[in-house]
């Protein structure tokens, strides 16, 4: 199975903050990397698809790149409610793995 | 707007078999263009994805979980079904059920329900 690594696994930022989440495939993957928000008591919600495409209806503050094993996760001028978890998956190969996630606190 | 919505029993003994079904809305379980998921949710496992159903059938399984789980298509209900055998402690998660348009994304989800495992 591949697995993902995001880093770090917490945050702590203020509104308006630029704010960078990693996540690391143990093998290539291609640009098959998608992120997801995931609000306390809800269910995760896809921002991001093929590594850099954003989903329809999700802010342009957030962008996201990367290819091979490593990508990022952007969110420009943090907004009140981006403060949530995010996760990486991977769609590559099955089984479809995610990442740990990425708490992203108000500081 | 594709709405989807899981239920099935809150509790299940240890050893047996947890049943959840997911209605969907908005969409159909029988479109060729997308895959009907399942993936739970622990606080020390995170996120893991248990499998998906598509309407010819086929199925494809986590292997973590391959020998004891059947995910199912009812067409004529547009809903999908999970049956988890032999649970254990385990198996006590968050179950979310949710849509991926062939490509491995997930772009609908059910707003998840709690299965706890205990006796």
């Amino acid at each position: 199975d591949i697995q993902m690594t995001q880093s770090p696994s917490s945050l702590s930022a203020s509104v308006g903050d630029r704010v960078t989440i990693t996540c690391r495939a143990s093998q290539r993957i291609s640009i098959l990397l998608n992120w997801y928000q995931q609000q306390p008591g809800k269910a995760p919600k896809l921002l991001i698809s093929a590594a850099s495409t954003l989903q329809s209806g999700a802010p342009s503050r957030f962008s996201g790149i990367g290819s091979g094993t490593d990508f990022t996760l952007t969110i420009n001028s943090l907004q009140p409610e981006d403060f949530a978890y995010y996760y990486c998956q991977q769609s590559y190969s099955s089984p479809w793995t995610f990442g740990q996630g990425t708490r992203v606190e108000i500081k | 707007q594709v709405h989807l919505q899981e239920s099935g029993p809150g509790l299940v003994k240890p050893s047996e078999t947890l049943s959840l079904t997911c209605t969907v809305s908005g969409g159909s379980v029988g479109s060729s263009s997308h895959y009907w998921n399942w993936i739970r949710q622990t606080p020390g496992k995170g996120l893991e994805w248990i499998g998906y159903a598509y309407f010819t059938g086929i199925t494809n399984y986590n292997r973590s979980l391959r020998s004891r789980v059947t995910i199912s298509i009812d067409t004529s209900k547009n809903q999908f079904s999970l049956n988890l055998e032999s649970v254990t402690a385990a198996d006590t998660a968050v179950y979310y059920c949710a849509r991926d348009s062939r490509s491995g994304n997930f772009d609908f989800w059910g707003r998840g329900t709690l299965v706890t495992v205990s006796s």
